[in-house]
This record gives C-alpha cells, sequence and structure tokens, in this order.
C-alpha cells in the first residue's frame, strides 16, 4: 500500500461530460503529479502541484483542469469528455517537489467513456 | 529531457538472478538515473535510484557504468511478484520546467518463469 488514495477506483460516463478524480497524498507529502496511462500512449505526465501551486505542466489538455487544496488533497477535472479521454489515471505524491524524492502512485482511475 | 532505452521484453526463471539493462548515451552530468516498476493493475512503484555510484536496497541493487551511458538493474533472486514492466528514468536534478516530474519509456516487460 503506498499511502496515496485516489476514488473513484472506476468511472463509466459518456462523451461530453465532466468528472472529477480526486487523490489524497500521503501524510506528510507535498507534492502532486498526475499521469494519464492509455494503451497506444503509454504513462503520459499531466501536471505537478507543489503545497498548492502548479509547478509544471505536461501534455495536459485545455479541457482538463486540476487543482490542490489547502488539506494537500487534489482533483483533477475532465470536461467535455470524448473516447479517447479513455485510459487509467494514477496520482503520485511526494514529500517534496524535489527530483531525489521518490513519486509514490496510487491504485489509479479508470475512466471509460461511452 | 534526456532519453533511455531500454529492451522491450525479457524473461527469467524464478529464484535466478535478473540483470535490466538500460542505455542513457545523452545523459548530462545532472541527471539521476531512477527505476520503477508497474506491477499488473497497480500504479508505479519506486524501486532504486543514483548518480554515480552503484547502489542497494532492499528491493534491488543499481549498477552504474563509469561513463554514466548505461546502467543494470539487478534483480538477486526472481519471484514471480517480480513481473512487471520495469521502467528506467533519468530525472534532471537542475531544475527547470522538468523539476520533479518523471518522464516514463515503455519500459521491459519481465516475465518470471515458475
Amino acid at each position: 500500500d503506498s499511502g496515496v488514495t485516489q476514488t473513484p477506483k472506476h468511472l463509466i460516463t459518456a462523451t461530453g461530460q465532466r468528472v472529477t478524480l480526486r487523490c489524497s497524498p500521503r501524510s506528510g507529502d507535498l507534492s502532486v503529479y498526475w499521469y494519464q496511462q492509455s494503451l497506444d500512449q503509454g504513462l503520459q505526465f499531466l501536471i505537478h502541484y507543489y503545497n498548492g501551486e502548479e509547478r509544471a505542466k505536461g501534455n495536459i489538455l485545455e479541457r482538463f483542469s486540476a487543482q490542490q487544496f489547502p488539506d494537500l488533497h487534489s482533483e483533477l477535472n475532465l470536461s467535455s469528455l470524448e473516447l479517447g479521454d479513455s485510459a487509467l489515471y494514477f496520482c503520485a505524491s511526494s514529500v517534496d517537489g524535489d527530483f531525489n524524492s521518490p513519486l509514490h502512485f496510487g491504485n489509479g482511475t479508470r475512466l471509460t467513456v461511452t | 529531457d534526456a532519453k533511455t532505452t531500454q529492451p522491450n521484453s525479457m524473461e527469467s526463471n524464478e529464484e535466478e538472478p535478473v540483470h535490466l539493462p538500460c542505455n542513457h548515451s545523452t545523459i548530462s552530468g545532472t541527471d539521476y538515473i531512477h527505476w520503477y516498476r508497474q506491477l499488473p493493475s497497480q500504479g508505479p512503484e519506486y524501486v532504486i535510484h543514483g548518480l554515480t555510484s552503484n547502489v542497494n536496497n532492499r528491493m534491488a541493487s543499481l549498477a552504474i557504468a563509469e561513463d554514466r551511458k548505461s546502467s543494470t538493474l539487478i534483480l538477486h533472486r526472481a519471484t514471480l511478484r517480480d513481473a512487471a514492466v520495469y521502467y528506467c528514468i533519468l530525472r534532471d536534478s537542475a531544475g527547470g520546467t522538468s523539476y520533479g516530474k518523471l518522464t516514463f519509456g515503455q519500459g521491459t516487460i519481465l516475465t518470471v518463469h515458475p
């Protein structure tokens, strides 16, 4: 158990809809990262937050947004969903944003868009 | 980000050592070498990381070539539970926009035979 909690585990929704994925980092971790994993693209970095502030952005679509709250949990919002957004979404946390700090991943939210 | 090259797949027998290679010929002096693995239906899991010297922990050993252009992850006695995708990742310690994040490649699929 990594200590990172992601909810829900599974989500099935229709095209055009909006969903929110939630992540609770390990106790004491200030950094949260979001990744998307699809069969054809592998693990893609989306965004990194440190102590409530956005640190880095990857290949995150404009239809997607994220935030980290004062209690350090994070939410990833996906809107105007398309079939191609079906994927596993992972959250990871680390003590800080330092290159030397390992990332601890949750078990993901599997999103299916129909 | 500097790239890594890994074999697509490797096979091993249970209780035998496994040597997983990684080439990173364009590595910079500030890049740390990280290894993660992903078991089926789980998020990635941190294995080990290092800069120049060989490293050991309870999970594995990391052997880094003197010129740092390649490294090898060593599992001393493979178990069935070690069957996973293993990712070799360079993590830039110099900061900038890549600060903190991990960039995953395709990894090596390790199959362990009983």
